[in-house]
């Protein structure tokens, strides 16, 4: 089955700062990657998306570029504010699967005033 | 809050209890998808309904584990005998047509005694 590794676990930077976020995943045939935030006792909700026919996407501070050779993207955020403190999830669709998502572990990014 | 919905948020349960779970998606979405996530983990797939026919199971569902959406609307997850293990945050999720983005709910956080 997909395989996705996410890193780092923790994430600390300054407010202001950026903040990169890496996934891997193994299976081909994922076309779908998106990338989901979820606040402390809070749903996850997406923030970005990319599909495999493109290779950055942007919206606002928020980026994500996709390597498909290489089966790894990242998200990327720039100029980091306090309310950005969350846990990232990375994420897949398995075999291309047009329904099913493998989640990354997560990564804790804490932004410091 | 028009998203999806699931009650209730908590549930405390004595080991060997049985424990339903309802979710209601959002009104037009025809696809639902339960998750278990886990203390430091990213969301795991457990299975996918299309209206009302339930498509893929995960081999982590047990046959403790059932699921059903009769009416293509909401759907509910049972746990029979429930164990420790069964201990963690139950999400579901839905989403429109063949598109992937899933909408979260908030999730039944589960305790098993």
């Amino acid at each position: 089955g997909e395989n996705v590794e996410q890193h780092p676990s923790t994430l600390s930077v300054q407010e202001g700062d950026s903040a990169v976020i890496k996934c891997t995943y193994s299976d081909s045939a994922s076309n779908y990657f998106p990338w989901y935030k979820q606040e402390l006792g809070k749903r996850p909700q997406l923030i970005i998306d990319i599909r495999s026919n493109v290779g950055e996407k942007k919206d606002q501070r928020i980026a994500v570029t996709l390597n498909k050779t290489a089966k790894h993207f990242s998200l990327h955020i720039t100029e980091t504010q306090p309310e950005d403190s969350a846990v990232y999830f990375c994420a897949v669709n398995s075999g291309g699967s047009n329904y099913k998502l493998t989640f990354g572990k997560g990564t804790l990014l804490t932004v410091n005033p | 809050d028009t998203g999806v919905s699931q009650d209730p948020r908590h549930k405390i349960t004595k080991r060997g209890q049985n424990v339903t779970f309802r979710c209601d998606p959002i009104s037009e979405h025809n696809r639902l998808y339960w998750y278990r996530q886990t203390l430091g983990q990213g969301p795991e797939f457990l299975t996918y309904f299309q209206n009302e026919a339930q498509l893929e199971k995960s081999r982590l569902l047990s046959d403790r584990f059932s699921a059903e959406r009769p009416k293509g609307s909401f759907s509910t997850l049972e746990i029979q005998r429930t164990e420790q293990g069964d201990s963690a945050m139950y999400l579901c999720a839905s989403s429109l047509g063949s598109s992937t983005e899933a909408f979260f709910g908030q999730g039944t956080r589960l305790t098993v005694v």
